[in-house]
């Protein structure tokens, strides 16, 4: 049973404008939700994380968003640039009776220059 | 500078053989992880320990061993009993005990079992 979901495996844009890569979560203990961005070969490098008792958190040109009624949350990074092609992990953890992190299985986000 | 290292980078082993994967971290975190990536899979937790001289399992256990004798290291052997060892390995550690703070991952040892 897969608690957390990235339906797409792949997404292309054109660089400058919006990356938005959705995550959708089964479990309604999780209470705090991470992105990670990998490349080939590549540990994955923390982005940005938000817990759930807010609905949103920036850092420069990540914004993460969190639905928590729709247990979804989405990662938008603007402007998309070039060297932001990689693989977008989502995780979600913590909360009563959730003692791991759950990993998505990733979405491949291609920037066309 | 602080970080997490793997080594090495590239592991080569004969079926039936016994591995040992390098974890190590100065950035004095008390918790630390391991996963496994297989192509187009999340990671998937084998073992973490939160704290020195103590570790438990994760979701894929089976057929690998740990050992955290200092809080700077934590390797992992991957046993014969592992049915399908081939993979990238990814050890990670956080400051605090517990799922709710951040990890942070070293660069991953790729595994191939020939």
């Amino acid at each position: 049973d897969q608690q957390v979901k990235q339906n797409s495996p792949s997404l292309s844009v054109q660089e400058g404008r919006i990356s938005i890569l959705n995550c959708d979560y089964t479990n309604s203990m999780f209470d705090y939700f991470l992105w990670y961005k990998k490349y080939p070969a590549e540990g994955p490098t923390f982005l940005i994380s938000i817990s759930s008792i807010k609905d949103k958190n920036e850092d420069g040109r990540f914004t993460v968003f969190l639905n928590k009624s729709a247990k979804h949350l989405s990662l938008h990074i603007v402007p998309s640039q070039p060297g932001d092609s990689a693989v977008y992990f989502c995780a979600a953890g913590g909360g009563g009776g959730s003692e791991k992190l759950v990993f998505g299985k990733g979405t491949k986000l291609t920037v066309n220059p | 500078d602080g970080g997490i290292t793997q080594s090495p980078k590239y592991l080569f082993r004969k079926e039936g053989q016994n591995v040992t994967l390098s974890c190590e971290q100065n950035l004095n975190h008390d918790a630390m992880y391991w996963y496994r990536q297989d192509p187009g899979q999340g990671l998937r937790l084998i073992y973490y320990s939160q704290i020195v001289n103590d570790f438990q399992k994760g979701d894929i256990a089976e057929g690998y061993s740990v050992s955290r004798e200092k809080k700077e290291s934590f390797p992992l052997t991957v046993t014969s009993a592992q049915k399908n060892p081939t993979a990238f390995y990814l050890c990670a550690s956080s400051l605090l005990a517990g799922f709710t703070d951040t990890q942070y991952f070293g660069p991953g040892t790729r595994l191939t079992v020939l």
